[in-house]
């Protein structure tokens, strides 16, 4: 079993919507999250990283930790074509990990017009 | 600001040739990071090192070798290339303050698509 999974995608919202994107994991000692995005050939950046159980919010960016049931979730408020990107979800490889990240398979969000 | 850079954005070379990929982070990060992307497959890591001269296989290492020899710079061997080996190679890096249990944030740099002929 992958330790991240985003089952949800590819994913289209109207500009101005909320976007829904969803990561569960398996390793229930972890402890923090990131959200990267990636637009098309280029490379991932951090848009935003949870730490502990409950909401974080930057800006039109959510993101959603519960531990119980082992989700990670990122709310897109009032999305924007610009916001079309492949969204990864990522968590800690676990035990000795070196800052090892292990990567969901990614979301494609496309927001239309 | 993190500043991850690759040699190069585009590379095409000859099955066989022996290539170079090299990485130069300027954040005096502990942790360096080789990542391949290919369609379907999503991101599958490579080789990691934690410290200089300290390296450890990832998942996927077979065909490749790694080498750091200052802090900063991380560069990634294909010993002998094949065409199963045309991807984007991106190359990560992190604090890893934290140690052997750290989960710090990765930052990449912009990639170099190696296209082998």
């Amino acid at each position: 079993q992958k330790e991240v999974e985003q089952n949800s995608g590819p994913l289209s919202v109207p500009e101005g919507a909320i976007a829904s994107l969803n990561c569960t994991y398996s390793d229930r000692g972890s402890q923090s999250f990131f959200w990267y995005r990636q637009y098309s050939g280029k490379s991932p950046e951090l848009i935003m990283s949870i730490y502990s159980n409950g909401d974080k919010e930057d800006g039109r960016f959510t993101a959603q930790l519960n531990k119980a049931s082992q989700y990670v979730s990122l709310l897109i408020r009032d999305s924007q074509p610009s916001d079309s990107a492949t969204y990864l979800c990522a968590g800690p490889a676990g035990g000795t990990s070196y800052g090892k990240l292990t990567f969901g398979q990614g979301t494609i969000l496309t927001v239309h017009p | 600001d993190v500043k991850v850079t690759q040699s190069s954005r585009y590379l095409v070379k000859r099955t066989g040739e022996k290539v170079f990929l090299e990485c130069v982070q300027d954040m005096d990060h502990e942790n360096m990071f080789w990542y391949r992307q290919d369609p379907g497959l999503g991101l599958r890591l490579i080789y990691f090192s934690y410290d200089v001269k300290m390296k450890e296989k990832g998942d996927i290492p077979e065909g490749y070798s790694v080498s750091r020899e200052k802090k900063e710079r991380f560069s990634l061997i294909l010993e002998s290339a094949s065409t199963n080996q045309t991807s984007m190679y991106l190359c990560a890096s992190s604090t890893g303050t934290s140690g052997a249990y750290s989960t710090d944030t990765q930052y990449f740099g912009p990639g170099t698509r190696l296209t082998v002929l």
